[in-house]
């Protein structure tokens, strides 16, 4: 399995600041990447998929990049609604395998 | 737009069987080249692919899980369902529904998930 490690696991912020999280993948994935934003009780939202494609309905303040083994999620100026878990996904190869998470708080 | 909506028992005991619908509105399951499938989150901690099913029918699993699992349809309903056997206290967990997109592998519709619980 393609394994995939974020970092941090944890992120202290402020409202307005700039952010970046970073997902690694154990072999190449190409752009075959995707980012989820899971708030409290809630599923995972799609934000990012083909590593830097942002969803319709995403705000333009997230961004993402990357290419290989190495992507990474920013975020330009925090919102208060952006305090959430976020996860990557590889979609190169089965299993399909997700990030550990991180968690953005305040 | 697509939703889904989870249903099934929220507590199943030790070595039953664990048994999810998924009832989709606003889209046909068999068709559009979708994936509709499985995704578990165990309490605290992150996402685990289990399974799905393609809207020919076809299914895929999680090699670890595929023994005990499987995923059907029924097209009359516009459902489809999971059905994972001997389950432990391991297999506690939040379970998704979701859809996957046709020609890539990220889910872009999720239900709001079914807590499931085993314990006797």
């Amino acid at each position: 399995d393609i394994q995939m490690t974020q970092s941090p696991s944890t992120l202290s912020a402020s409202i307005g600041d700039r952010v970046t999280i970073t997902c690694r993948a154990s072999q190449s994935i190409n752009s075959w990447l995707a980012w989820y934003q899971q708030k409290p009780g809630k599923a995972p939202n799609l934000l990012i998929s083909k590593a830097s494609i942002l969803e319709n309905g995403a705000p333009s303040r997230f961004s993402g990049s990357g290419s290989g083994t190495e992507f990474t999620l920013t975020i330009s100026s925090l919102q208060p609604g952006d305090f959430a878990i976020y996860y990557c996904q590889q979609y190169k190869s089965y299993p399909y395998t997700f990030g550990q998470g991180t968690k953005l708080e305040i | 737009q697509v939703q889904l909506q989870e249903s099934g028992p929220g507590l199943v005991k030790p070595s039953q069987t664990l048994f999810l619908t998924c009832s989709v509105s606003g889209g046909s399951i068999s068709s559009g080249g979708y994936y509709w499938g499985w995704i578990r989150q165990h309490p605290g901690t992150g996402l685990e692919w289990i399974g799905y099913i393609h809207s020919s029918g076809n299914t895929f699993f999680y090699p670890s899980l595929q023994r005990r699992s499987t995923i059907s349809r029924d097209t009359s309903k516009n459902q489809f369902s999971l059905t994972l056997s001997s389950v432990t206290s391991a297999d506690t967990a939040v379970y998704y529904c979701a859809r996957r997109f046709p020609i890539a592998g990220y889910f872009d519709t999720w239900g709001q998930g079914a807590l499931v619980t085993v314990s006797s």
